[in-house]
C-alpha cells in the first residue's frame, strides 16, 4: 500500500497551465481507468475534480482535465485562477479492492 | 443535496478507543459503499478504510488492520469507525465519504466536513 507518488510542489501564474503528475504501479494506476484528483483547501472537506481519469463531475470547471499513460495520470490546470491555489491528491483504486493516495502536490498561483 | 456528518473524536489516551459516526443523508444509503480517509497533521491524505453498501465485505488499510473495525447501520443511514488501541500516529482528521459504486470505493465523490482525534497522553 506504498502512495502513488506526485510532486510536492507546483506553481504558476494566472492564465498559465499547470500539469501535476501521478506515479504509480501495475497494480494501481497501470490496472484500471480508475484514476480521481481531489482539491482539497485547508480546513475544508476535500473535493473531487476528476475521476475515472479524465470524467468531470457536474459543476467542476472544464479547465480541469486529466490523462493517463501506462502507470502515470496527469492532472491538468488550464487558465490558472487564484482559487486555484490548494493541496491536489490523486487516487487509484487498486488490483486488491482499496484505493490509494498521492502524496499530495501544493499549488501556487504566484 | 447529499450530506455527511461525523461525530465522535475528541481527546483519547494511548492504547484506549474511540467509536466515530457518520450520519449520511440526500441518497439512498445502502446502494454506496463508504469509506473512511484521514488526515494527520501536516501529512496528507491517507485511506483508512472502505465498506460495501450491504456491508458484507470490508476492507482496511495495513496501518490500521486489526485495530480499526469499520461497520454500518443501513436502518439509520450511518456509518462507523472503532477504534481500538489507539496509538500517537492515529492522530488526525478523519472524513468520511461516498463512493460511485455498491461494492467497492474507486472514486469518492462527496465528502464530511471531518472530526479531529487526538491521540495523547
Amino acid at each position: 500500500q506504498s502512495a502513488l507518488t506526485q510532486p510536492a510542489s507546483v506553481s504558476g501564474s494566472p492564465g498559465q497551465s499547470i500539469t501535476i503528475s501521478c506515479t504509480g504501479t501495475s497494480s494501481d494506476v497501470g490496472a484500471y481507468n480508475y484514476v480521481s484528483w481531489y482539491q482539497h483547501h485547508p480546513g475544508k472537506a476535500p473535493k473531487l475534480m476528476l475521476y475515472e481519469v479524465s470524467n468531470r463531475p457536474s459543476g467542476v470547471s472544464n479547465r480541469f482535465s486529466g490523462s493517463k499513460s501506462g502507470n502515470t495520470a496527469s492532472l491538468t490546470i488550464s487558465g490558472l485562477q487564484a482559487e486555484d491555489e490548494a493541496d491536489y491528491y490523486c487516487n487509484s483504486y487498486t488490483t486488491s479492492n482499496t484505493v490509494v493516495f498521492g502524496g499530495g502536490t501544493k499549488l501556487t498561483v504566484l | 443535496e447529499v450530506q455527511l456528518l461525523e461525530s465522535g473524536g475528541g481527546l483519547v489516551q494511548p492504547g484506549g478507543s474511540l467509536r466515530l459516526s457518520c450520519a449520511a443523508s440526500g441518497f439512498t444509503f445502502s446502494s454506496y459503499a463508504m469509506s473512511w480517509v484521514r488526515q494527520a497533521p501536516g501529512k496528507g491524505l491517507q485511506w483508512v478504510s472502505t465498506i460495501s453498501g450491504t456491508g458484507g465485505s470490508t476492507y482496511y488499510a495495513d496501518s490500521v488492520k486489526g485495530r480499526f473495525t469499520i461497520s454500518r447501520d443501513n436502518s439509520k443511514n450511518t456509518l462507523y469507525l472503532q477504534m481500538n488501541s489507539l496509538r500517537d500516529e492515529d492522530t488526525a482528521v478523519y472524513y468520511c465519504a461516498k463512493g460511485f459504486e455498491v461494492a467497492v470505493v474507486t472514486a469518492l465523490e462527496h465528502w464530511g466536513q471531518g472530526t479531529l482525534v487526538t491521540v495523547s497522553s
